[in-house]
Parts: C-alpha cells; sequence; structure tokens
C-alpha cells in the first residue's frame, strides 16, 4: 500500500520568514495531493492541493510543488503569521474505485513566534 | 459550506462498554470514512463505505464496526471498547472534487 513520509515533525520559526515541509510517497498511482491544517481543538481542514499533472500551485502565501519523477512533494508557507500556527498534514491519495483511497503524512506541528 | 456532524465532542467510556460514535453529512455525499489520530501517527482509516449498507475496511480495522443505513449518517462501533482505542475519531465525507471534509472530531477515553 501507500506509505507518506512528512518532514520535519515540528518546526519553530520567526514571524515574517517561510516554512517548508516536505513529504514524499511510495505509490506512482497517487494523482492527488491535499495538504491540511488543524489548528488546536480544531478539525483538519483543506488549504491547497496539487494534482498529477502539474508541478506547483499557490494561492496568496502558500504555495504547493510536486516532483513526480522523485515522488515527493512540499508545502511552502512565505511570510508567516502567528496564525498560521498549526499542526500540517500532507496526504498522497489515488481513485480507487468510485472513491479516493487517501494516506496521510504523520503531521508537521508549526510554530510561528511572534 | 459542507457541514459534517459528529454526536460526541468528548466521550468516557468503560472497558467492554460497546461504544456507538455517530458522524452526519449534509451534502449528500457518497463517500464517508472514520479515522483515528493519535500523537505521531497522522490520521489512520479506520473504514470507509461509498453507499448506503457498503463498507469496507480501511487501515485498522481490528476492534471497530461500522453502519450506514442511512446515506447521511455513518457509525462507528466499538463492540467492546479496550484502553488502546482511546483516541481522537474523525469523521470525513467526501466531496466533488476528491478532497475531503472533516467533522469535528470525538476525543474517546477507555477507562
Amino acid at each position: 500500500g501507500e506509505n507518506v513520509e512528512q518532514h520535519p515533525s515540528t518546526l519553530s520559526v520567526q514571524e515574517g520568514d517561510s516554512a517548508v515541509i516536505k513529504c514524499t510517497y511510495s505509490d506512482s498511482a497517487s494523482n492527488y495531493f491535499p495538504w491540511y491544517k488543524q489548528e488546536l481543538g480544531k478539525r483538519p481542514q483543506l488549504i491547497i492541493d496539487i494534482r498529477s499533472n502539474v508541478g506547483e500551485k499557490k494561492d496568496q502565501r502558500i504555495a504547493v510543488t510536486l516532483n513526480k519523477t522523485a515522488k515527493h512533494f512540499s508545502l511552502h508557507i512565505t511570510e508567516t503569521q502567528p496564525e498560521d500556527s498549526a499542526v500540517y498534514f500532507c496526504a498522497a491519495s489515488r481513485n480507487s474505485g468510485g472513491y479516493q483511497k487517501v494516506t496521510f503524512g504523520t503531521g508537521t506541528k508549526l510554530q510561528v513566534i511572534p | 459550506d459542507v457541514k459534517v456532524t459528529q454526536s460526541s465532542r468528548y466521550l468516557v467510556k468503560r472497558t467492554g462498554e460497546k461504544v456507538f460514535l455517530e458522524c452526519v453529512q449534509d451534502m449528500d455525499h457518497e463517500n464517508m470514512f472514520w479515522y483515528r489520530q493519535d500523537p505521531g501517527l497522522g490520521l489512520r482509516l479506520i473504514y470507509f463505505s461509498y453507499d448506503v449498507k457498503m463498507k469496507e475496511k480501511g487501515d485498522i480495522p481490528e476492534g471497530y464496526s461500522v453502519s450506514r443505513e442511512k446515506k447521511e449518517r455513518f457509525s462507528l462501533i466499538l463492540e467492546s471498547a479496550s484502553t488502546n482505542q482511546t483516541s481522537m475519531y474523525l469523521c470525513a465525507c467526501e466531496g466533488g472534487h476528491d478532497e475531503q471534509y472533516f467533522g469535528p472530531g470525538t476525543r474517546l477515553t477507555v477507562t
């Protein structure tokens, strides 16, 4: 089955600096790569996603890159703000007969220091 | 906005009790999922359902069962709760673009 590894497990940055979280996956059939943000005590919410036919996607201060050959994808947050502090999960997903079989990474706890 | 609700935010049960966790979604989505979330382990899939009365095992189904009698409702059942099932349980449904919408979670403690 799919295996998703996520690094680092914790990350502290100064406000205004950039943060990068990296994930690798093993199943070459995975074709959808979402990122979820989970604030303390709240549910995970989708913040950005990328499909296998795209190499990079950007939405304001967040961007995701995908390298299909190397089977890795990354989340980039620029100009970090205290409200970016949360746990971030990457995921790799493949179509499996009418539903998306999703495998999540183990999460990165991001702390933005004011 | 998709709304996914779970019956309880916090639950305390005794070892051996039968436990029901309920999840309801309001967007007529077919695919629904139950995960457990543990520190350092991320989200692990317990069971999922792709239609009424249809269910499939996920990666860690042992000790759990599920029920889907209506499209909007997906229940997770712990037949005989054990202390190693103390965890955060998250329900999710799959949206029209493959994304997942999560419920608020149920923190279950088994004593």
